[in-house]
């Protein structure tokens, strides 16, 4: 099992339309969440962390934690197509010799027209 | 104009030749990474630093080497050793702990002549 799992995609949804990415970790004492956007070529930049179970908003971003099941969920509401790229998750997982982040692999979104 | 800068954007090696990818950082954080990241595939850390004159070896570590004399300053060398260096190199820095936000520099594409 790896330590953080999403959907390679391709996600696939109309311009408007709400955008659900999704992602699993291993680490049960994992305490910090990240999500990050990447377009083809760039670097991955910062789009909310997340620390608590529950919701965090910002703007057209919702992201949601769930501890218990070892989940977090990143929503785009009123999808663009600029928002077409990758999304990687990152999770903050504790291991002997101090913690690391760790990535998922990403989840490619596409927004049509 | 606080960020992280890397240099060159683009890098080509030559078989047997070390290379050295330049990180730079004016966000006055503690620690600093150097991930590789291959098409399709999430990030793998090679290098990370807590802070000055002291570093670890990341998941991949082999064939990378890497020095921290200045906390502004964090280069990567790419050695023969590594067999198969071809990929995105991408810097971050963020807060001691880890577990705080990872920002990123804009990143050094690497390509085998």
């Amino acid at each position: 099992q790896k330590e953080v799992e999403q959907n390679s995609g391709p996600l696939s949804v109309p311009e408007g339309a709400i955008a659900s990415l999704n992602c699993t970790y291993s680490d049960r004492g994992s305490q910090s969440f990240f999500w990050y956007r990447q377009y083809s070529g760039k670097s991955p930049e910062l789009i909310m962390s997340i620390y608590s179970n529950g919701d965090k908003e910002d703007g057209r971003f919702t992201a949601q934690l769930n501890k218990a099941s070892q989940y977090v969920s990143l929503l785009i509401r009123d999808s663009q197509p600029s928002d077409s790229a990758t999304y990687l998750c990152a999770v903050y997982i504790l291991r002997n010799q101090g913690g690391k982040l760790i990535f998922g692999q990403g989840t490619e979104l596409s927004v049509k027209p | 104009d606080g960020g992280i800068t890397q240099s060159p954007k683009y890098l080509f090696r030559k078989e047997g030749q070390n290379v050295t990818l330049s990180c730079e950082q004016n966000l006055n954080h503690d620690a600093m990474y150097w991930y590789r990241q291959d098409p399709g595939q999430g990030l793998r850390l090679i290098y990370y630093s807590q802070i000055v004159n002291d570093f670890q070896k990341g998941d991949i570590a082999e064939g990378y080497s890497v020095s921290r004399e200045k906390k502004e300053s964090f280069p990567l060398t790419v050695t023969s050793a590594q067999k198969n260096p071809t990929a995105f190199y991408l810097c971050a820095s963020g807060g001691q702990g880890g577990q705080e936000t990872q920002y990123f520099g804009p990143g050094t594409r690497l390509l085998v002549l």
